[in-house]
């Protein structure tokens, strides 16, 4: 069964710092990658996918993530945090199940502060 | 566009009662999907249904029911709310219910307190 890991829940990085924050998955087949965020009191909002190609993947906001198979992860980094980048990340895989919907498996979340 | 829109914004219920959590997507999409948000667990799939006229379990299905409409609506039901019901629900859709690229649009949530 597939499973995403996201080793820290709580992050603390001061603003115009970078930021990386990491994401492990485990799954049978290829990948589908994905990492939403959510500010506080609203939902999710997809920052960027990867589903082949170049492992360096471009998102909004100015986050960016590479997907490393060796390594089973798929990091999120942004190289400089703005204070309202302070939010609840989610690294997702999708997985595909056999005649029915596609769905995505979450991780638990990794919250990012941001002092200034 | 609205996008994905839930109603209610927050509920507090006591044990034994019921409600119904609605949920509308106006952009053409196949699937859906309910998805429940705990602390420390991330999100954990209900229900979803796949096309209009067909949904299926999800994770944690059980003291929920769902039901497509619609192809724009998808409503989440709780019987008899029990305190472990407490938690933030999440409407989703997404426009194909076979392509892993597919992104999922979420809804705002709501809260529910089961008292």
């Amino acid at each position: 069964a597939q499973s995403v890991t996201q080793p820290d829940i709580h992050i603390t990085v001061s603003e115009g710092a970078s930021l990386e924050l990491r994401c492990n998955y485990s799954y049978g087949a290829t990948p589908y990658l994905f990492w939403y965020v959510q500010s506080p009191g609203q939902g999710l909002q997809l920052l960027l996918k990867y589903f082949s190609g170049d492992t360096l993947v471009q998102g909004i906001k100015g986050f960016e993530a590479e997907f490393k198979r060796s390594q089973s992860s798929f990091n999120l980094r942004k190289p400089s945090v703005h204070w309202s980048d302070a939010a609840e990340y989610f690294c997702a895989v999708g997985t595909l199940n056999t005649g029915t919907a596609s769905k995505l498996t979450f991780g638990t979340g990794t919250r990012l502060q941001v002092t200034l | 566009n609205a996008g994905v829109t839930q109603t209610p914004k927050f509920q507090v219920l006591k044990t034994g009662q019921s409600m119904t959590l609605q949920c509308a997507q106006d952009m053409n999409h196949n699937s859906m999907y309910w998805y429940r948000q705990d602390p420390g667990m991330g999100l954990r799939l209900i229900y979803y249904s796949a096309s209009e006229g067909t949904t299926d379990k999800g994770e944690v299905p059980n003291g929920y029911n769902v039901s497509r409409l619609n192809k724009r609506e998808f409503s989440l039901r709780l019987e008899s709310a029990a305190p472990s019901q407490t938690s933030v629900y999440f409407c989703a859709s997404s426009e194909s219910r076979f392509r892993l690229k597919e992104t999922q649009y979420f809804g705002p949530g709501t809260r529910l307190l089961v008292l």
